[in-house]
C-alpha cells in the first residue's frame, strides 16, 4: 500500500515570495491533515480536512497561508508571502475516518522550507 | 490547554543498553497517548499508543505504559541497538479534539557502538 506522498521534498525561496506545497494521502482515507514542524519543536497542526470540508483551522495563519483539498483527495497548501519565520518542515498526514481520538495518523516524508 | 512534556536530548546510549525516555501530559478528560519515531530523512512513524489508563503499547521492543495518577507514558527499551538512533515524539489526542494531535518536542536519541 502506497504511503502519503509529498512534493517537493526541499524548496528555497526568499522571503515575500509565494510557495505551494502538495500532498496526496493513502488511498481512501478520508481525513487529511497539515502539520508544520518548526526546528526543535514537535509538530503543530495547521489544518485539518474530512473530505472537501475544513474540521480545524484554527491555528493556520490566514493572512498568509491558505489550503485546500479538492474532491476530497489531493491537497495543497500555500504560503504567500512568505517569511523567515515560516521556516519549517510541512508534514502532511491521512486517517482512515478522522472521527475517532484513537486513529492513527500516516504521515509523509515532509517539505523541508527554507525562507531567506 | 492540552500540552505534552518531554525530556530533552540528545540521550546518547551504548548498544543493548536500557532506554527510558520520559514523557507527561496535562490534558482534560482522557487523552490518546502516541509515540511517534522520525528516522533521519524519513516521515513521522507510529511507534506505538496507548488509549485508556493502565494500557500498555509495544512495538519493536519498545514499550509504553498509559500511567493516569501520574500523567505519565515513559518509553523503554531494554536493549537498544544503533539502528534504533532516531527523534522520537511523544504526543496525544483528546476527546472533542477531532483527533489533532499535541506533540512533545522529542528526544534525539543517538546510539554508539
Amino acid at each position: 500500500e502506497a504511503g502519503v506522498a509529498q512534493s517537493p521534498r526541499y524548496k528555497i525561496i526568499e522571503k515575500r515570495q509565494s510557495v505551494a506545497f502538495w500532498c496526496n494521502p493513502i488511498s481512501g482515507h478520508a481525513t487529511l491533515y497539515w502539520y508544520q514542524q518548526i526546528l526543535g519543536q514537535g509538530p503543530k497542526l495547521l489544518i485539518q480536512f474530512q473530505n472537501n470540508g475544513v474540521v480545524d483551522d484554527s491555528q493556520l495563519p490566514k493572512d498568509r497561508f491558505s489550503a485546500e483539498r479538492l474532491k476530497g483527495v489531493d491537497s495543497t497548501l500555500k504560503i504567500q508571502p512568505a517569511k523567515l519565520e515560516d521556516s519549517a518542515v510541512y508534514l502532511c498526514a491521512s486517517s482512515l475516518t478522522g472521527t475517532g481520538y484513537q486513529e492513527t495518523q500516516y504521515f509523509g516524508p515532509g517539505t523541508r522550507l527554507l525562507v531567506l | 490547554g492540552d500540552s505534552v512534556t518531554q525530556m530533552e536530548g540528545p540521550v546518547t546510549l551504548s548498544e543493548e543498553a536500557f532506554l527510558t525516555i520520559n514523557c507527561t501530559y496535562t490534558a482534560t478528560g482522557y487523552p490518546s497517548l502516541f509515540w511517534y519515531v522520525q528516522y533521519p530523512g524519513e516521515g513521522l512513524q507510529l511507534l506505538l499508543k496507548a488509549t485508556k489508563a493502565d494500557d500498555k503499547g509495544s512495538n519493536k521492543g519498545f514499550e509504553a505504559t498509559y500511567r493516569k495518577e501520574t500523567t505519565s507514558f515513559h518509553l523503554e527499551k531494554g536493549s537498544v541497538q544503533v539502528s534504533d538512533s532516531a527523534v522520537y515524539f511523544c504526543a496525544l489526542t483528546f476527546t472533542g479534539g477531532g483527533n489533532k494531535l499535541t506533540f512533545g518536542t522529542g528526544t534525539q536519541l543517538k546510539v554508539e557502538l
